[in-house]
Formats: C-alpha cells, sequence, structure tokens
C-alpha cells in the first residue's frame, strides 16, 4: 500500500529538549516536503527536498532542520523545541524532482506536537 | 509570488444541494491548481487538479472544478451535497513558469453539510 508514515503521532515535550520526527514514503517519489497547521493559518511550509541531499527552505523554517540521506526518509529536527513550535505537522511526498512538483501531494497522518 | 486565497472561512450547505467552495489565486506564469480535502484527525487527500487543457476537472467523490483563467479562480463544486462531505477543503497552486518548485496552499475552508 502506498503510504507516508510519520512518527511519532503525539508528543508531549518541554522547552529545549531536542527532538526527531521521522517520516518515509514507499512510493520512490523525489519530492518530499514538511508543514505545520495552525488554526486560522492554514498549511505553512517548513522545508522541502527535490531529491536526495536537495533541501530547501519553506516559508517558516526558523527552529527547524531536516536531512535527506535516503530517498525515503526525511526527518524533521527541532534542537531545542519552543512554545511557539506547538502544532500539527505533516509530511507530505509527490513526483517531481528537478523541476518541482508536478502532481499529487501523499500526506502522512500528521504529528501532534505539544511543547511545554 | 505564488498565492492562492479561500475567501470563506466555512461554508453552509444543506444536503442534497449543490455547493461551491471558492478559491482564487494569483501566479506571474501558468498554474497548477489542486484541491486537497482533511477529514478529522487525518491527513489531506487529494481529490483534483488542473494541469492544462479542459477547464473542467472531475476529480474523487464526485467533485469537480472550474478553471477560469480571466477571473484567477478555480472554484470547487459538487451537485448534490452529502453529510460525508463534511471537511475541511484546501487549495494549492504552483506558478509552473516562474520557478516555483513547490505548491502554495490556502487556509482552508470548512464545509459543513448538514442533514
Amino acid at each position: 500500500e502506498a503510504q507516508v508514515t510519520q512518527n511519532p503521532r503525539y508528543l508531549i515535550t518541554v522547552t529545549g529538549k531536542k527532538l526527531t520526527v521521522t517520516c518515509s514514503q514507499n512510493m520512490n517519489h523525489e519530492y518530499m516536503s514538511w508543514y505545520r497547521q495552525d488554526p486560522g493559518l492554514g498549511l505553512r511550509q517548513i522545508y522541502y527536498s527535490m531529491n536526495v541531499e536537495v533541501t530547501d527552505k519553506g516559508d517558516v523554517p526558523e527552529g527547524y532542520k531536516v536531512s535527506r540521506k535516503e530517498k525515503r526518509n526525511f526527518p524533521l529536527i527541532l534542537e531545542s523545541p519552543s512554545p511557539n513550535q506547538t502544532s500539527l505537522y505533516f509530511c507530505a511526498s509527490g513526483r517531481g524532482g528537478g523541476q518541482g512538483v508536478t502532481g499529487e501531494l501523499f500526506f502522512g497522518e500528521g504529528s501532534r506536537l505539544t511543547v511545554l | 509570488a505564488q498565492s492562492v486565497a479561500q475567501p470563506e472561512d466555512q461554508v453552509n450547505v444543506a444536503e442534497g444541494n449543490p455547493l461551491t467552495v471558492k478559491c482564487t489565486y494569483s501566479v506571474s506564469g501558468n498554474p497548477y491548481l489542486f484541491w486537497y480535502v482533511q477529514y478529522p484527525n487525518r491527513g489531506l487527500q487529494f481529490l483534483l487538479k488542473y494541469i492544462t487543457g479542459d477547464n473542467l476537472v472531475k476529480g474523487s467523490y464526485g467533485f469537480e472544478a472550474e478553471f477560469n483563467k480571466s477571473q484567477t479562480s478555480f472554484h470547487l463544486k459538487k451537485p448534490s451535497a452529502l453529510v460525508s462531505d463534511s471537511a475541511l477543503y484546501f487549495c494549492a497552486v504552483r506558478d509552473r513558469d516562474s520557478g516555483y518548485s513547490t505548491l502554495t496552499f490556502g487556509k482552508g475552508t470548512m464545509l459543513l453539510v448538514s442533514p
């Protein structure tokens, strides 16, 4: 089954404690991306990757890091989480390498993060 | 820059009535346009897309959307709403001629279909 898998689905942590949200896709997609969803703000892009070892900042990259060492995985790293990073996070993947996204995106089920 | 606007935070419609969820976009070149739906506690699911060709695009679950270049709109429609259509709907755009490689999403419109 084609899917994007995120872990953990729910996490409560404290300010400053490093955490990683994993994302894995089994569709051999070149493109992967992280979004955060906040009430009234919709979906905002954090980082994206057009292919292995290629990553770029989205609209709200501050406080986040990513890496793309393998095609299937795109982890999101919060080195020192703060309360304003409390949000619902989505990973997505799709076709479209160098020239950009050309088709539909497949989304994970979301990771709800609370930073106290 | 590329942007998309969904002017309505919420749309209410009675079951069996037609529904429209509005979306307008802004790009410098030609757009790729998408609609996604999000059910409670789920990720977004693709509904339909416009790439080129016929302005009327048909998608999943009986939804369709009409691309209108002169009005820069891509409204989502369905002839007869179902209670199960109640969800959050997102419009997204990518300017395929101006170097943008990713999608920009609107803020979403909550659709509530009453029995």
